[in-house]
């Protein structure tokens, strides 16, 4: 069993949809959580960044984090052809250097 | 503000011949440094980090090496190249020894090797 699991699409939604993606991992030690987003042939960007339980939002986008459930996931509102990326999450402990990705799920939004 | 560069972008190299990937971060200090490959339609896999000049942690064993000759200067190198190094190499830095712990990524370069 992988470490962090995330379903990779392809997901295609209409523009102005509601975009949910989602990762569920199964290292308890797990704290900090992330969400890149990456275009073709580009590096990932950051878009979020949260510690432990909770949500956060940013914008049209919100990260939210069950750690009783193992599980996190990206709402994306009002949904736009500029989302369509590969979006990934990423996961670590405290005091870990090192980050675990998901294998990323593939966003097309369609005007 | 921090600005991380890599180079070259794309590199076409036979099989057996040597590398040399580049990545340098700006507007930092003493940055913790990392280098991932992603295959085409797969995930991101650590092949180096490192937390200090001179300091390198191998998470892959292969026929790839890194280095880091200055404190915002990291080199991934091979001394003879296999098909299945062809990828996209992302360089990747994070704030050292402090409470922040999410990684910024490079523009990437992608390598085929033929």
């Amino acid at each position: 069993q992988k470490e962090v699991e995330q379903d990779p699409g392809p997901l295609s939604v209409p523009e102005g949809a509601i975009v949910s993606l989602n990762c569920t991992y199964s290292n308890s030690a797990f704290q900090y959580f992330m969400w890149y987003r990456q275009y073709s042939r580009k590096g990932p960007e950051l878009l979020m960044y949260t510690y432990s339980s909770g949500n956060k939002e940013d914008g049209r986008f919100t990260a939210q984090v069950d750690k009783s459930s193992k599980y996190i996931s990206l709402f994306i509102r009002d949904s736009q052809p500029s989302d369509s990326a590969t979006y990934l999450c990423a996961m670590k402990d405290f005091g870990n250097e090192k980050l675990t990705f998901g294998t990323g799920t593939r966003l097309t939004i369609i005007p | 503000s921090q600005t991380i560069h890599q180079w070259p972008a794309t590199l076409v190299q036979p099989v057996g011949s040597p590398l040399s990937l580049e990545c340098t971060v700006e507007g930092t200090s003493n940055p913790n440094l990392y280098w991932y490959r992603q295959a085409a339609g797969r995930g991101l896999q650590l092949l180096f980090y490192s937390v200090g000049i001179g300091q390198i942690s191998s998470e892959v064993p292969q026929n790839l090496s890194a280095s880091r000759p200055q404190d915002r200067q990291f080199i991934l190198s091979s001394k003879k190249l296999l098909l299945s190094d062809s990828g996209f190499y992302l360089c990747a830095w994070s704030p050292g020894g402090g409470a922040l712990y999410e990684q910024y990524f490079g523009p990437g370069t992608r390598l085929t090797v033929t």
